[in-house]
């Protein structure tokens, strides 16, 4: 199975800072990596595909890049709304995996 | 409007069944692969199976913690997902979602979730 390992579990920032969230794979997934975001007691909400395409009607404010075996997830400018947990995923293989999570509380 | 829509969760005893379902709507249901996805209380997200589209002969996929508990299947002409879940566990409790997966393989869309709760 592909290991997902996003760094941190969480962190603390102030409305209006850059955030960047990584995760890598225990092995190469080419740019099959998905973001999500979740708010609490909500379904995710698909944010980026193929490493760095966002999805239909996502802010511009989200980023992602990478290939291979590392990736990150920018958010620009953070916004009280993008207060979250964020997941990455990979399908590249059955199982499909998903990072353990980042935790993004207000400062 | 793309609409994914669980129902069928509740309290079960270990060793139950269980049947979820996901009704679509807004998107030619039949031609999608369609996920389920869970979520124990308090953790993080986990893949627990797959339905391909008649294209692909409905074939299916499991994550290892479910097969051989677990059937996925879908009824094109209902544009329904389901998910016959035997044997439960405790360990099974968790939201169950389901996701359409687009074209890339990708997630795209959600449901809101329905909670499973295996406990006597």
């Amino acid at each position: 199975d592909i290991q997902m390992t996003q760094s941190p579990s969480s962190l603390s920032a102030s409305v209006g800072d850059r955030v960047t969230i990584t995760c890598r794979a225990s092995q190469g997934i080419s740019n099959n990596l998905a973001w999500f975001q979740q708010k609490p007691g909500k379904a995710p909400k698909s944010l980026i595909y193929a490493a760095s395409s966002l999805q239909s009607g996502v802010p511009s404010k989200f980023s992602g890049s990478g290939s291979g075996t590392d990736f990150t997830l920018t958010i620009s400018s953070l916004q009280p709304e993008d207060f979250a947990t964020y997941y990455c995923q990979q399908y590249k293989s059955y199982p499909l995996t998903f990072g353990g999570g980042t935790k993004v509380e207000i400062k | 409007e793309v609409q994914l829509v669980e129902s069928g969760g509740g309290l079960v005893q270990p060793g139950g069944s269980l049947r979820l379902s996901c009704a679509a709507s807004g998107f030619s249901f039949s031609d999608h692969y369609m996920d389920w996805v869970r979520q124990a209380p308090g953790k993080g997200l986990e893949w627990v199976g797959r339905s391909r589209n008649k294209a692909n002969s409905y074939t299916t996929e499991y994550a290892a913690s479910v097969k051989g508990r677990f059937t996925i299947s879908r009824d094109d002409s209902k544009n329904s997902l389901y998910l016959q879940m035997d044997s439960l566990k405790t360990e099974d409790t968790a939201v169950y979602y389901c996701a359409r997966v687009g074209r890339g393989y990708y997630y795209d869309y959600w449901g809101q979730g329905t909670l499973v709760t295996v406990s006597s």
